[in-house]
């Protein structure tokens, strides 16, 4: 079982927009804004797609944003294109103990 | 190129011992933390392990805690995983992967990944 707790999958027809969304604890995500969101496309490795909640990497598409309220942290995808068909995953920082937590990922179909 | 590449994987008994290399290029290795993220097949990312640029913070996860031990060697560009006692429950693809943090580990995102080499683990 993951830390963090994500729909196994979502799906959405092309142009629609969907939200992915990543529920933890008061102990990751909800003490820190230290969220993460990877794409992977299967037998390649993950792509960092948002940090800090809400920014995104150079190169990264502006139709992919992020969120959080308390302890659920989201990812929306706005104007579905065939690409973005692939797992997703969120990840949190979790303390000096534990440090960091993924979640079990959610398989996003486009339709 | 900004590149990592992952090597030493295999076939291996339980309890046996097995170390992972990632060679790193493109980018000054000695600014960065780096860490180790596993997948098992058909499963999601299990964070493993994770090291300050100077070695001086290191973290592991409490499934690996005690039995695997992440080093590097900055004048080599390189980062290692010393894999002991070895589990079926090890068996994964494992990933190296660069510390988003300039000088700083920041534990939280991680922006440049290798291909990652099999580890797997049966009698």
């Amino acid at each position: 079982q993951s830390a963090l707790t994500q729909p196994a999958s979502v799906s959405g027809s092309p142009g629609q927009s969907i939200t992915i969304s990543c529920t933890g604890t008061s102990s990751d995500v909800g003490s820190y804004n230290l969220v993460s969101w990877y794409q992977q496309h299967p037998g390649k490795a993950p792509k960092l797609m948002i940090y800090e909640v809400s920014k995104r990497p150079s190169g990264v598409s502006n139709r992919f944003s992020g969120s959080k309220s308390g302890n659920t942290a989201s990812l929306t995808i706005s104007g579905l294109q065939a690409e973005d068909e692939a797992d997703y995953y969120c990840c949190s920082y979790a303390g000096s103990s534990t440090h960091v937590v993924f979640g079990g990922g959610t398989k996003l179909t486009v339709l | 190129e900004v590149q990592l590449v992952e090597s030493g994987g295999g076939l291996v008994q339980p309890g046996r011992s097995l170390r992972l290399s990632c060679a790193a290029s493109g980018f000054t290795f000695d600014d960065y933390a780096m860490h180790w993220v596993r997948q098992a097949p058909g499963k999601g990312l299990e964070w493993v392990s994770g090291i300050s640029w100077n070695s001086g913070s290191i973290g592991y996860a409490d499934s690996v805690k005690g039995r695997f031990t992440i080093s590097r060697d900055n004048a080599k560009n390189s980062l290692y995983l010393q894999m002991n006692s070895l589990r079926a429950e090890d068996t994964a693809l494992y990933y190296c992967a660069k510390d988003m943090g300039s000088g700083v580990i920041r534990w939280d995102a991680f922006d440049i990944w290798g291909q990652g080499t099999m580890v797997t683990v049966s009698s």
